[in-house]
């Protein structure tokens, strides 16, 4: 079965702290999202991953990165975290084919302080 | 670009009830659409999708027809049960497998 985990279930971080949020998947697939769940927003697109050391701009990359270093592990940096930073973020993978679905971790809660 | 509306929640329901959340997108081309549910506590799992028009996606008794026509892929199911309550996404697809999201929209039913 596809298992997509992310490391940690809830965080919590100080403002200005440099945090990492790790994921990692056991697909082999080519493609991995980082996306920011919000109540009324839906999910947004933060940056994904189409190959190891790829990476490109999703909708709301500001006060984001990322990096790829491995096939299985994308991982999501806040550089100098802010409040309006708190949110869920969801990991995702994908094989890179259009009709077929994203696989999505369970969420790390984030709390900014 | 490309953009995706649902029906603005919550909706509540009680069991058996019928159910419809309705969807609406905008793109070109044609985008593959996928509706996917999330649990409490948990992460999005697909429900079901639709690749091409007039196709129907269905699991767990839910349904969902790709009508080019009125670009609307609305969720439906007959008989809703308790284990249903959940957030409800709709979502496209095009090129690279990036996806766009509708808001979500919050489903409870009552015993």
């Amino acid at each position: 079965d596809v298992k997509v985990t992310q490391s940690s279930r809830y965080l919590v971080k100080r403002t200005g702290e440099k945090v990492f949020l790790e994921c990692v998947q056991d697909m082999d697939h080519e493609n991995m999202f980082w996306y920011r769940q919000d109540p009324g927003l839906g999910l947004r697109l933060i940056y994904f991953s189409y190959d190891v050391k790829m990476k490109e701009k999703g909708d709301i990359p500001e006060g984001y990165s990322v990096s790829r270093e491995k096939k299985e592990r994308f991982s999501l940096i806040l550089e100098s975290a802010s409040t309006n930073q708190t949110s869920m973020y969801l990991c995702a993978s994908g094989t890179g084919v259009s009709n077929q679905p994203q696989h999505f971790g369970d969420g790390t809660r984030l709390s900014i302080l | 670009g490309n953009s995706v509306t649902q029906m603005e929640g919550p909706v509540t329901l009680s069991e058996e009830a019928f159910l419809t959340i309705n969807c609406t997108y905008t793109a070109t081309g044609y985008p593959s659409l996928f509706w996917y549910v999330q649990y409490p506590g948990e992460g999005l799992q697909l429900l079901l999708k639709a690749t091409k028009a007039d196709d129907k996606g269905s699991n767990k008794g839910f349904e969902a027809t790709y009508r080019k026509e009125t670009t609307s892929f609305h969720l439906e199911k007959g008989s809703v049960q308790v284990s249903d309550s959940a957030v409800y996404f709709c979502a496209l697809a095009q090129g690279a497998q990036k996806l766009v999201f509708g808001q979500g929209t919050r489903l409870t039913i009552n015993p």
